[in-house]
């Protein structure tokens, strides 16, 4: 069966552009979830949905990121005024539930460079 | 600020030997906790999950959870070159921390053939 996809895989942008970054999960999975590693870190936690709401953005470094998921399906993760220090790869995962055992599903994830 | 800790590396073992990975985290109220795999350019995959007091057994790997002492730890037994990656600990925070999952920084482990 297909896994998580994300597009694009490799996005290259100028600082002060806005980039769009999509995820599209397992299908069935309610729970979807964006993360943002650096180099030599783990994932860190930006955001989680379940279905079409979000139950925790706690993790959105500031106003620039904001995500939706408007049919509780495909995700959108958007940065405004990209910074240098925005680049990363930006994981998606989706799980069946978020009961807080449910085995969270990676994207192959997408690399994101600030010039 | 909710952490989770785990020893850098790198961890170098020979083939054959056993693998001792730990991780440590400081939100007691944490219910789950999740070995994953990160292969070099890839992206994680679970490995282990274990959710009570003491060992888990599945294959070669072997997960540890002490709640007491908020410590888990994986070991991998009879290990093998391709065993080498990045092994990350994640601890879900249960339902007083929203059900979010902390990824620790990773250890990453060489296996010499």
């Amino acid at each position: 069966g297909a896994g998580v996809s994300q597009t694009p895989s490799n996005k290259v942008t100028e600082k002060g552009k806005y980039v769009e970054l999509r995820c599209d999960p397992i299908s069935g999975h309610t729970a979807l979830y964006w993360y943002r590693q650096s180099l030599g870190q783990g994932p860190e936690f930006l955001i989680y949905f379940q279905g079409t709401g979000a139950a925790d953005d706690s993790g959105l470094p500031n106003d620039r990121f904001f995500a939706v998921r408007p049919e509780g399906s495909v995700s959108t993760l958007k940065i405004q005024r990209t910074e240098r220090g925005d680049s990363a790869v930006y994981l998606c995962a989706s799980s069946r539930g978020t009961g807080g055992r449910e085995t969270q599903y990676f994207g192959p994830g997408t690399r994101l460079l600030v010039l | 600020q909710k952490e989770v800790e785990q020893n850098s590396g790198p961890l170098s073992v020979p083939e054959g030997a056993i693998a001792s990975l730990n991780c440590t985290y400081s939100d007691r109220g944490s219910q789950s906790f999740f070995w994953y795999r990160q292969y070099s350019g890839k992206s994680p995959e679970l490995i282990m999950s274990i959710y009570s007091n003491g060992d888990k057994e599945d294959g070669r790997f072997t997960a540890q959870l002490n709640k007491a002492s908020q410590y888990v730890s994986l070991l991998i037994r009879d290990s093998q070159p391709s065993d080498s990656a990045t092994y990350l600990c994640a601890v879900n925070l249960g339902g007083t921390g929203g059900f979010k999952t902390i990824f620790g920084a990773g250890t990453r482990l060489f296996v010499k053939a």
